[in-house]
C-alpha cells in the first residue's frame, strides 16, 4: 500500500467548473505537505507548502488544506482553465525524503 | 534562465548498451536527485546528493550510479541497459535549510528497445 494516496485517479470537468482532489498519508515523521502540478511533458512544478501547523494555504486559484488529526489534504481549483490540465501531485516530506503520490490526471475541456 | 536543465530530453537505445543523463542547476542549491517516473506516472527517488553525503535508494540496481563533478552537476550513469529501465528521469535540486525547497528538471525520456 503505498504511503501517500490519491484520489482521484482522473477527473474531467468543464472549463469554469471547481473541483476538489484528495490526498491521504500515512508517513512519519511529518515534516510538510506538497502539493505539485505537472505539465505532460514536463517536471513537477510546486503549488503549495504545508507544515503541521497550517491548514489552509492558497495560490491563486489554488487552494490547499491540511488535516493533520485525520491525515488528509484536499486541493482545491476555483473556475478551472484549460491550462489546468494536467498531473497533480500530493507528496510528504518525511525526513529529507519525499513520498510522492500517484497523482491525479485533470482534464478540462470546453 | 533554465533553473535545473537536463540533457538529452529524450533517449532511444538498445539493450546492453551503457548510456549517461546529465543535469545540471544554477539555483546555487546544495542537494541534487534524481527520480524515476514509470509508466504509471509513480516518481520515486534514486539518489540524493550533496558535497558530503551520497544517499542511495536501495531498490535501485548497482548499474545505476550517479557522478558529480561539481556542485552544480549530478549525472546519472546507467550500464547494461535493461527494458524495464525505460521511464522517465526527472533531476531535481533543494537547499536543505530553505523553502520552497525543490525545484525539478523537464525530464529525460528513455526508451530501450
Amino acid at each position: 500500500k503505498n504511503q501517500v494516496e490519491q484520489s482521484p485517479q482522473s477527473l474531467i470537468i468543464l472549463e469554469g467548473k471547481n473541483c476538489t482532489l484528495q490526498c491521504n498519508y500515512t508517513v512519519s515523521p511529518f515534516s510538510n505537505l506538497r502539493w505539485y502540478k505537472q505539465d505532460t511533458g514536463r517536471g513537477p512544478v510546486s503549488l503549495t507548502i504545508m507544515t503541521f501547523s497550517e491548514n489552509t494555504k492558497s495560490n491563486g486559484r489554488y487552494t490547499a488544506t491540511l488535516d493533520a488529526d485525520t491525515k488528509q489534504s484536499s486541493l482545491h481549483i476555483t473556475a478551472s482553465q484549460l491550462s489546468d490540465s494536467a498531473s497533480y501531485i500530493c507528496v510528504q516530506q518525511a525526513g529529507t525524503a519525499l513520498i510522492f503520490g500517484k497523482g491525479t490526471t485533470l482534464s478540462v475541456s470546453s | 534562465d533554465t533553473a535545473v536543465s537536463q540533457t538529452p530530453k529524450y533517449l532511444v537505445t538498445q539493450m546492453g548498451n551503457d548510456k549517461s543523463i546529465k543535469c545540471e542547476q544554477n539555483l546555487g542549491h546544495d542537494t541534487m536527485y534524481w527520480y524515476k517516473q514509470d509508466s504509471k506516472k509513480f516518481l520515486k527517488i534514486m539518489f540524493s546528493y550533496n558535497n558530503k553525503e551520497l544517499i542511495i535508494n536501495e531498490t535501485v540496481p548497482n548499474r545505476f550510479s550517479p557522478k558529480s563533478p561539481d556542485k552544480a552537476h549530478l549525472n546519472l550513469h546507467i550500464n547494461s541497459l535493461e527494458l524495464g529501465d525505460s521511464a522517465v528521469y526527472f533531476c531535481a535540486s533543494s537547499q536543505q535549510d530553505r523553502r520552497p525547497g525543490y525545484t525539478f528538471g523537464s525530464g529525460t525520456r528513455l526508451t530501450v528497445v
